[in-house]
């Protein structure tokens, strides 16, 4: 159970270009999704937190007219990375979570999404 | 501000060795500590969670101990194997209700087979 995915695993476009990414919890109902970035041999940074139904909340520094963050249903988010730039090239992870879980902020993490922008 | 680092930032060992990871925090008013395991460009896999209350938590050759007291948390694995190379990271919640994680800057472990 809890399992995450993301869609698609790795992408490569043109810079200037827009790209959407998808996650999905498969076996159960995210109230909540939060969205990561990763750089290189560095940890994971969070860029933004979504409730179903209500706007994303951005991490401070996080544009969010940049990363566009939409989670319309209890099983979907999609972080949309707008006209794409060389800098914007990372590894996006998406993680989810139930408000019914016996540990409150246990979150299920994706497998993550290699974005590389030419 | 909560910060968390882990020590050392890389490792390597011969196979069969036992070692041990670090991880501190500056604000010991956590809720629990999470430890992941992350393989190269995949994402994370969740190891041990240890709450507030407890000392520590044990899953097959893996242990995990916290000292809130200390901003402390140790991740112990016995008899390493080559299959056990990864990056491992320790978490904390911050936010409040928001129920945030921060991330450790990670260990990067190689066992030598």
């Amino acid at each position: 159970g809890a399992v995450v995915s993301q869609h698609p695993s790795w992408v490569i476009c043109k810079s200037g270009t827009s790209v959407k990414i998808e996650c999905r919890s498969l076996d159960f109902q995210a109230t909540t999704m939060f969205w990561y970035r990763q750089f290189p041999k560095q940890s994971l940074m969070l860029m933004a937190t979504s409730n179903e139904g209500s706007k994303a909340t951005y991490e401070q520094g996080v544009e969010k007219d940049k990363f566009l963050i939409n989670h319309a249903s209890l099983t979907l988010s999609t972080l949309t990375v707008t006209s794409a730039h060389p800098e914007d090239s990372s590894f996006y992870i998406c993680s989810a979570r139930t408000g019914f879980q016996l540990i409150f902020n246990e979150q299920f993490f994706g497998p993550g999404t290699r974005l590389t922008v030419l | 501000k909560q910060e968390v680092t882990q020590i050392p930032a890389a490792l390597s060992v011969p196979e069969g060795e036992n070692l041990v990871l670090n991880c501190s925090f500056t604000d010991s008013a956590i809720y629990n500590l999470q430890w992941f395991r992350q393989d190269p460009g995949k994402g994370l896999t969740s190891l041990l969670l240890i709450q507030s209350s407890q000392r520590e938590q044990t899953s097959g050759r893996l242990n995990a101990s916290l000292d809130k007291s200390s901003g402390r948390s140790t991740l112990y694995i016995a008899a390493s194997q080559p299959g056990d190379s990864a990056t491992y990271l320790c978490a904390v919640p911050y936010g409040g209700a928001t129920n945030k994680l921060i991330f450790g800057t990670g260990t990067l472990l190689a066992v030598q087979p």
